[in-house]
């Protein structure tokens, strides 16, 4: 039930792009995006309700196609402090995964000066 | 935004030793709490959900013996590392959410365990 996340790793030029994609082999009710730097807790990015919502916050944004269950995090122009490790947390239907996240594996981002 | 503070930042202790791990929410009243565990280099693993005033809803494989969970109060849950083991050395990390859906979980700073 772990969402699956691609790329494991990217490398980047400050100044590049990146997409990470999330999938999910289950229904999703919700998926949340979290950066994580080394050695500190989860920072919270955003988090996508519906079908078709799209959302953004600077250069950072994000899709979630609810019929193909995956969701997909934009970095554009990187800097530097985009640096981290990805995760996108995928929330369920149902009464008993209520508010409850199940955390893809991690997509390792290093932007290079 | 939401703050969670989580104490002690990290914790070194002999093997057998219970460790206790606090979390609190600080500007709002978390009536669900999540607890979850970091190895090196993985993702963030759900040991176990919170919710004030009940017993804890602990995740497949976790013992509940051994992960004692206590959510009192609205801005306060604990987890107890009782007997720790080498094995049990790893980052734990809370979470804490609001009592309506479609909201983010906001994390603590995380505690880091060694165990000698």
């Amino acid at each position: 039930q772990q969402p699956v996340q691609s790329p494991q790793a990217v490398i980047l030029r400050e100044g590049e792009d990146a997409v990470i994609n999330c999938s999910s082999s289950k229904a999703l009710y919700s998926v949340h995006w979290y950066r994580q730097k080394h050695g500190e807790a989860p920072v919270f990015l955003m988090i996508l309700l519906k079908g078709g919502e799209q959302k953004g916050h600077e250069k950072i944004s994000a899709s979630f196609n609810e019929k193909k269950q995956q969701s997909s995090l934009y970095l554009t122009a990187s800097q530097l402090s985009y640096s981290g490790t990805y995760f996108c947390g995928t929330e369920f239907p149902g009464g008993t995964s209520y508010g409850k996240l199940t955390f893809g594996q991690g997509t390792i981002l290093t932007v290079h000066p | 935004g939401a703050v969670v503070s989580q104490h002690p930042s990290w914790v070194i202790c002999k093997s057998g030793t219970s460790v206790k791990i606090e979390c609190r929410s600080l500007d709002f009243q978390a009536t669900t709490m999540f607890w979850y565990r970091q190895f090196p280099k993985q993702s963030l693993m759900l040991m176990a959900t919170s919710n004030e005033g009940s017993k804890a809803t602990y995740e497949q494989g976790v013992e509940k013996d051994k992960f004692l969970i206590n959510h009192a109060s609205l801005t306060l849950s604990t987890l107890t590392v009782t007997s720790a083991h080498p094995e049990d050395s790893s980052f734990y990390i809370c979470s804490a959410g609001r009592a309506n859906g479609n909201q983010p979980q906001h994390f603590g700073d995380g505690t880091r365990l060694s165990i000698l």
